[in-house]
């Protein structure tokens, strides 16, 4: 079955790093994908990683993927008061016509 | 970077009428767009996937009379909630499938039926 979880809340200082994580049971994901969702909002694209890569790094952020252990994660690096966020992880799987199984989200709040 | 546009970005309407949401890619066309509802403080719950010239696919316990969709051509999918009801309020979010099959999220829009 599909399972995605996240961790609920997050804070950090403004200039330090954030890791959210992520762990996932199906272990037919294609991709998994990042997303941020600011209040009100849609939801933005951040990255994503192929199910057979272990790492992607673009500019501030960098993807972790274990698959072994079904983990992914999300480092920002120099976090800024405007990285403030709902960040959701998503997987989406071999077969399934390209639906997306989306996490619970990780609230991420950054002060100064 | 592509970007999906909805239509209205909220909306407040009295219970028992039908309100229409549209879903625009508007610099890339969609084959497969997707319909997903939010509740406050919750993750996106996919509700169907909408596909140009053909019906609506609807994921378990989802009224497909209730929520009426329509894909009319490869850069609108509509989504009419029919005879809506206050449990209906909620924040719905498409998005639309490029072809290099990366979804990309229309802004939302909130329901608030009275």
């Amino acid at each position: 079955g599909e399972d995605v979880e996240q961790s609920l809340f997050l804070s950090v200082r403004e200039g330090d790093s954030s890791v959210i994580n992520c762990t996932y049971t199906d272990s037919s994901s294609t991709y998994l994908y990042w997303y941020k969702q600011e209040p009100g909002a849609g939801l933005q694209l951040l990255t994503y990683i192929f199910s057979n890569m272990d790492m992607k790094q673009d500019q501030r952020l960098t993807v972790l993927l274990n698959k072994k252990d079904k983990h992914l994660s999300l480092r920002i690096a120099d976090t800024q008061t405007g990285d403030s966020a709902i960040y959701f992880c998503a997987e989406s799987i071999t077969g399934g016509g390209n639906k997306l199984t989306f996490g619970t989200g990780t609230q991420l709040k950054v002060e100064l | 970077g592509a970007v999906v546009s909805q239509h209205p970005s909220w909306v407040i309407c009295k219970s028992g009428t039908s309100v229409k949401i549209e879903c625009r890619s508007l610099d890339f066309q969609a084959t497969t767009m997707f319909w997903y509802r939010q509740f406050p403080k919750q993750s996106l719950m996919l509700m169907a996937t909408s596909n140009e010239g053909s019906k609506a696919t609807y994921e378990q316990g989802v009224e497909k009379d209730k929520f009426l969709i329509n894909h009319a051509s490869l850069t609108l999918s509509t989504l009419t909630v029919t005879s809506a009801h206050p449990e209906d309020s909620s924040f719905y979010i498409c998005s639309a499938r490029d072809y290099q099959e990366t979804q990309y999220f229309g802004p939302g829009t909130r329901l608030l039926v009275l």
